[in-house]
């Protein structure tokens, strides 16, 4: 069964240059969900889309910034790096209906440097 | 806003020996879900409870959820290495939020 694709997998930037993160759902799901995890941390939850709206927001810096478009994937921006920014991306769809089940893609490692 | 607090935060077991995380929320949930992180990989979804008082089982995983529907446990009858891992309680009803998980490290 298809899943969650991101890429770039790895990703090197230095500081103050920006990086975009890009996430193809699970076909036919509708919502999309970005969560960051630094090393030992959990997953924080940044944004997520509904249909190609934003329908939540969480812990996203103003420095980043995030949209689906279309054919519904979602691309995460991220600007001004900062060495505290490097950490595992994820991305995750659901259907809304379907029990809210979130699936992950494998995540995109970003180090700052 | 919503919290999820996850215990212990790591457990080191014999291999055979049973495991238990508890999940607890500050707010009743709508439901809960658990996920299962190996080194180096991304959250792969087990099992998503939603009734008061629900018991669900997967092999040697058993999945509890509170009556109050705060509270949820995973419970792993004698463990095998493949069970390395880290195990974390989600819940929420737009976007999940986590718990910290519990690391779990096993002694062949």
């Amino acid at each position: 069964a298809a899943g969650v694709i991101q890429s770039p997998r790895h990703l090197i930037k230095e500081k103050r240059e920006t990086a975009t993160l890009k996430c193809y759902p699970i076909p036919r799901h509708d919502t999309v969900y970005w969560y960051q995890q630094g090393p030992g941390q959990d997953p924080q939850f940044l944004i997520s889309f509904y249909e190609k709206m934003q329908s939540d927001k969480g812990s996203i810096p103003d420095r980043f910034s995030a949209q689906q478009f279309s054919d519904y994937h979602s691309e995460l921006n991220m600007s001004s790096l900062e060495l505290g920014d490097s950490a595992l991306y994820f991305c995750a769809s659901s259907l809304v209906g379907s029990g809210n089940t979130i699936y992950f893609g494998e995540g995109s490692w970003l180090t700052v440097v | 806003g919503q919290q999820v607090m996850q215990i212990p935060q790591y457990q080191h077991v014999q291999e055979g020996e049973d495991f238990t995380t508890y999940c607890n929320s500050s707010t009743t949930l709508s439901n809960i879900q658990w996920y299962k992180q190996r080194p180096g990989g991304h959250p792969v979804f087990l099992i998503q409870l939603v009734k008061s008082g629900e018991v669900k089982k997967q092999k040697r995983l058993t999945f509890q959820f509170g009556e109050a529907k705060k509270n949820s446990s995973l419970h792993i009858t004698a463990t095998q290495t493949t069970d390395v891992g880290t195990y974390f309680c989600a819940g929420g009803a737009q976007k999940l939020v986590f718990g910290q998980g519990t690391r779990l490290t096993i002694n062949p």
